[in-house]
């Protein structure tokens, strides 16, 4: 089956670094999203892309669509503490109905 | 207002038990999923329902029913629970199915003793 390989699987850092974190498909990918959850809650969306090298961005936050459409990144500049949970990246065949996630980067940031 | 909603937040059992979790969404989206979460925090769909209408139903064993009683609510039955039924699910809705664009509930925490 489809499988997503997110990392890295956790990030320890200063508040005020930068951070970056990828994911790599198997498959073509027609969709591709991020996610962040935090502790006790569910996952909220962050950005989606919906085409290849594509470039957007959401406050802090920027995410690209891979041109070969099997990766996607996310960025966060000048990190604070409310960044810290886990971000999911999840992407999504053309006409599947299932969203696949990737295992998850669980960040930490050091004050 | 809560967009999606999950009742019970935590739900402590014993095994061989039968439990029900509920959710709701008032967002007026026609789509509406049950994810699993375990302990290693990897969400995995397990079904979806389109307007009713039972869309994906992943590899998961026959004792969780779903059921979908309008498009605005859909409930997940667990019979006979067991000890690796212990996780977190979630409940999500999205308006399209093919956006990837998902809101979730806030999770319903499973522990099975």
């Amino acid at each position: 089956g489809q499988q997503l390989n997110q990392s890295p699987q956790s990030m320890f850092i200063q508040e005020g670094e930068d951070v970056s974190m990828n994911c790599t498909s198997s498959s073509i990918f027609n969709t591709w999203l991020w996610y962040k959850q935090d502790p006790g809650e569910g996952p909220v969306l962050l950005i989606a892309l919906y085409k290849a090298g594509e470039l957007t961005s959401n406050g802090r936050l920027t995410a690209q669509f891979g041109i070969t459409r099997k990766d996607s990144f996310l960025n966060i500049s000048a990190s604070i503490p409310s960044d810290v949970g886990i971000y999911f990246c999840a992407g999504q065949e053309q006409g599947a109905q299932k969203l696949v996630f990737g295992q998850g980067t669980r960040l930490t940031i050091n004050p | 207002d809560t967009a999606v909603s999950q009742t019970p937040k935590y739900l402590v059992t014993q095994m061989g038990n039968d439990k029900s979790i509920k959710c709701e969404q008032n967002l007026g989206h026609d789509t509406m999923y049950w994810y699993k979460q375990d302990s290693k925090k990897f969400l995995k769909i397990m079904f979806s329902y389109n307007n009713k209408e039972l869309i994906i139903n992943e590899t998961v064993p026959n004792r969780f029913s779903p059921k979908s009683p309008d498009k605005a609510h859909l409930n997940l039955h667990i019979n006979s629970l067991e000890l690796g039924d212990s996780a977190v699910y979630f409940c999500a809705s999205s308006l399209l199915t093919h956006t990837g664009e998902l809101f979730f509930g806030e999770g319903s925490r499973l522990t099975v003793l």
